[in-house]
């Protein structure tokens, strides 16, 4: 089983859907909860993250730990054409800097 | 404005060859990552190095090596490509803080012909 999982979609949705990606996670020890944003032939880049369980709000996008379940959510209102990507979700333990990243979902808005 | 730069967009190679892929932050970062990203396998973690000269193996270490002999650069080694080894090389670098942003470099697609 992977420490960190997420269904790769990919997930196509039309303009101002809500739309909610998520990930599964197995290690306890895990403390802080990113999600990166990965346009097509870019590197991907820090989008929002959280420390332990809670929400964190930026914007139409809205972060959101549930450590009890293992669970972490992003969710994007209002959505429009360029938040078209691959989003990552990555944790870690705190005593290291490795990432350990899920495998990515394809969002597609369409117009 | 932070950077990490690659030393090549597009790269192609043939099998046997030994090829050097250049990572460059300008940040001062302590940490860097080697990680390849292929379609539906997500980003693998290859080698990581934690400071000056140190390295660790990542998840999928056969058949590359890494070098980091000063701080801002990080190279990645294919002894003798193969085909197997086509994919994007991303490179990272990241603060010492647990918390700290880790930033990407744009990536190498690199083609094993």
């Amino acid at each position: 089983q992977k420490e960190v999982e997420q269904d790769p979609g990919p997930l196509s949705v039309p303009e101002g859907a809500i739309v909610s990606l998520n990930c599964t996670y197995s290690n306890s020890a895990f403390q802080y909860f990113m999600w990166y944003r990965q346009y097509s032939r870019k590197g991907p880049e820090l989008l929002m993250y959280t420390y332990s369980s809670g929400n964190k709000e930026d914007g139409r996008f809205t972060a959101q730990v549930d450590k009890s379940s293992k669970y972490i959510s992003l969710f994007i209102r209002d959505s429009q054409p360029s938040d078209s990507a691959t989003y990552l979700c990555a944790m870690n333990g705190g005593n290291t800097g490795k990432l350990i990243f899920g495998q990515g979902t394809t969002l597609q808005v369409k117009p | 404005d932070v950077k990490v730069t690659q030393s090549s967009r597009y790269l192609v190679k043939r099998t046997g060859e030994k090829v050097f892929l250049e990572c460059v932050q300008d940040m001062d970062h302590e940490n860097m990552f080697w990680y390849r990203q292929d379609p539906g396998l997500g980003l693998r973690l290859i080698y990581f190095s934690y400071d000056v000269k140190m390295k660790e193996k990542g998840d999928i270490p056969e058949g590359y090596s890494v070098s980091r002999e000063k701080k801002e650069r990080f190279s990645l080694i294919l002894e003798s490509a193969s085909t197997n080894q086509t994919s994007m090389y991303l490179c990272a670098s990241k603060g010492q803080h647990a918390v700290s942003e880790q930033y990407f470099g744009p990536g190498t697609r690199l083609t094993v012909t």
